[in-house]
């Protein structure tokens, strides 16, 4: 499996953007990019995945570098809600697998 | 639309004991992921289902750890005998997996404490 680099946290203020750096210099032509959050006490939530083009949804924006090397995930104003462990992780589509690598992730901490 | 769905919440247990942890995942999703999940650490995968056949278990310890999805829908996760080591908590993931789009839906999870 292809591993990611994601600092171990960082921290951001209230309505403020945030930008989580992933780094996966092994990543594969067919590995899609997922990011992952958990709050704290519960299960992880999807947040966003891509390809090769950059993404946005109604919980953030998803950018991947033109090599696919490394990726940010954009948080545009931070909430309190927010604080959690954000995730990267590479996904294999070639074959149909779903499996998903979680790394230790990246724990966010929201300042008011 | 209700989620994942695991009991108990929490389980606290003498080692050597057994264990049982039930999963009813999303109406309709044909995948079921069981997890581990030890502190500060990521959740790594245990056993994968889908439908009811167990299509990747490489990760489950075969020789205290058990696990059924009967009907391909509720699925139930056992630890016999329990050890000090399997204190972690314990994920349930559902998918729907159909044109590539994969994502999985989590569980609250079951801590389990053995002492």
């Amino acid at each position: 499996d292809a591993k990611t680099t994601q600092p171990n946290s960082m921290e951001s203020n209230e309505e403020e953007p945030v930008h989580l750096p992933c780094n996966h210099s092994t990543i594969s032509g067919t590995d899609y990019i997922h990011w992952y959050r958990q709050l704290p006490s519960q299960g992880p939530e999807y947040v966003i995945h891509g390809l090769t083009s950059n993404v946005n949804n109604r919980m953030a924006s998803l950018a991947i570098a033109e090599d696919r090397k490394s990726s940010t995930l954009i948080l545009h104003r931070a909430t309190l809600r927010d604080a959690a462990v954000y995730y990267c992780i590479l996904r294999d589509a070639q074959g149909g697998s779903e499996k998903l690598v979680f790394g230790k992730g990246t724990k966010l901490t929201v300042n008011p | 639309e209700a989620g994942v769905v695991q009991s108990p919440r929490y389980k606290i247990i003498e080692k050597k004991q057994p264990v049982a942890f039930w999963c009813n995942p999303i109406s309709g999703h044909n995948t079921l992921y069981w997890y581990l999940q030890n502190l500060g650490q990521g959740p790594e995968l245990l056993i994968r289902y889908e439908n009811e056949e167990a299509v990747d278990d490489s990760q489950l310890p075969k020789d205290r750890f058990s696990a059924e999805r009967l009907k391909g829908v509720d699925s139930t996760l056992k630890i016999q005998p329990a050890e000090l080591g399997d204190s972690a908590v314990y994920l349930c993931a559902s998918s729907f997996i159909s044109g590539g789009r994969s994502e999985q839906f989590f569980g609250p999870g079951t801590r389990l404490t053995v002492l």
